[in-house]
């Protein structure tokens, strides 16, 4: 069955950096497109970033843009999100997400999450 | 961009029909026939419902059901039950990036 397994999240001080991973299984990897979706405590959805199933697409939310950074190991089966320049409100907890159409927002796969605390 | 516009809360009784709006502009929600729907139970990870603004994935009940009208995309959730109680997120694409809305809690009465 389908399975997505986030790790690396932590408390950082600002300015510092995070590499988040999500492993995933039971499924042909680098057939799908996959996201990062973020949710701060208490708050709502936020997307994050996009990496498509063959590489030549990725993008991230301008709230992120020029800090995060995405990449895969196909190898590994394993999404990355690279966090630079961490500020309190990258705080949250961070999803990886299965897609199943192209570019489109249609998420049918989700991690547990991963919770990231950037505080001082 | 700002996040897509949802009410922040709505109820309605067992067995009842309510309704939640998603607005977004021209270029998310009014530009494309994009658009997603989440529930997200509290802890949990959000679980897709509605996708292609209309369609259901395999598993989920026909008591939800979506729609668009230019600029602003509904949810509805016909013969309400106690385990509908959830949040509620729309989700549009945007031209390469995706939009979230703000999320609506909605509460069983």
């Amino acid at each position: 069955q389908v399975q997505l397994v986030e790790s690396g999240g932590g408390v950082v001080q600002p300015g510092g950096s995070l590499r988040l991973s999500c492993a995933a299984s039971g499924f042909t990897f680098s057939a799908y497109p996959m996201h990062w979706v973020r949710q701060a405590p208490g708050k709502g959805l936020e997307w994050v970033a996009l990496f498509s199933y063959d590489g030549t697409v990725q993008d991230c939310a301008d709230s992120v843009r020029g800090r995060f950074t995405i990449s895969r190991d196909t190898a590994k089966n394993t999404f990355y999100l690279q966090m630079n320049s961490l500020r309190a409100d990258d705080t949250a907890i961070y999803y990886c997400a299965r897609a199943f159409d192209w570019l489109l927002p249609y998420f049918d796969y989700w991690g547990q999450g991963t919770l990231v605390t950037v505080s001082s | 961009q700002s996040a897509l516009t949802q009410p922040a809360s709505v109820s309605g009784s067992p067995g009842q029909s309510i309704t939640i709006s998603c607005t977004g502009t021209s270029s998310d929600v009014g530009g494309y026939d994009y658009v997603s729907w989440y529930q997200q139970y509290p802890g949990k990870a959000p679980k897709l419902i509605l996708y292609a603004v209309t369609k259901r994935p395999s598993g989920v009940s026909i008591r939800f059901s979506g729609s668009k009208s230019g600029n602003t995309a509904s949810l509805t959730i016909s013969g309400l039950q106690a385990e509908d109680e959830a949040d509620y997120y729309c989700c549009s694409y945007a031209g390469s990036s995706s939009l979230f809305g703000g999320g609506t809690k909605l509460t069983v009465l």
